[in-house]
């Protein structure tokens, strides 16, 4: 059973230029997160697609858009990219009812996308 | 505004020394807490989840305990392979995200 999958895992970009991360989730998972992990930090959260829709977005600007496809695989863009977006950029996948059913309601998260922006 | 405070923000200890990790948190309506295991370079990795207080769940060297505003995680007779960041999160009714902590950084010495 495949678990979440990302891809690049690394690249280096300069400031300005745009960048797009892929990510396909774990089989039977129709939900995908994204996350910013900073070095010595915790993620934070950057928005949530479900149904080919944003269904939640966190403190990010608009420089960050996703998409979620029919097979529910995603991508994250970042426009304009600025040296504080060097991070390790986080997939993770979900069942769509895992906060509200009463299951265990835990994310898988992917290897991730390390980004170091010059 | 949920927030998660871990505690040490590293810690080391022998082979076999047991201790426990803190994470004290304040939200608007709990609806589960949860642990993962991170190493470095590499994605979180599914610990626990906990709902209420006085919740306890176990896997191997760990255990997780949660109260109204703290929850720990408690590693008895710790071997080195469990050497990783400890991360803490939380979410809340309404909400699909998850909010973390900054994590513990656990170094297991042999």
């Amino acid at each position: 059973d495949a678990g979440v999958t990302q891809s690049p895992t690394h690249l280096i970009k300069t400031r300005g230029q745009q960048v797009t991360l892929r990510c396909s989730p774990k089989s039977g998972h129709d939900t995908v997160s994204w996350y910013q992990q900073a070095l010595g930090q915790g993620p934070q959260f950057i928005f949530q697609y479900y149904e080919e829709e944003e269904r939640q977005r966190g403190n990010f600007p608009d420089r960050f858009s996703g998409h979620q496809f029919p097979n529910y695989s995603s991508e994250l863009n970042v426009n304009a990219l600025l040296l504080g977006d060097s991070a390790l950029y986080l997939c993770a996948s979900s069942l769509s009812n895992s906060f509200w059913g009463g299951l265990a309601g835990e994310l898988f998260f992917g290897e991730g996308s390390r980004l170091t922006v010059l | 505004e949920d927030q998660v405070t871990q505690s040490p923000e590293a810690l080391r200890l022998q082979e076999g020394e047991s201790s426990s990790l803190n994470c004290s948190y304040t939200v608007s309506g709990l609806r589960g807490l949860f642990w993962y295991r991170q190493d470095p370079g590499k994605g979180p990795e599914f610990l626990f989840t906990l709902y209420s207080a006085g919740e306890e769940k176990e896997k191997e060297r760990l255990k997780a305990t949660l109260t109204k505003k703290e929850s720990f995680l408690h590693i008895t007779a710790p071997k080195p392979e469990d050497s990783a960041t400890y991360l803490c999160a939380l979410t809340n009714f309404g909400n699909e995200k998850l909010t973390f902590g900054t994590g513990t950084r656990l170094t297991i010495i042999p």
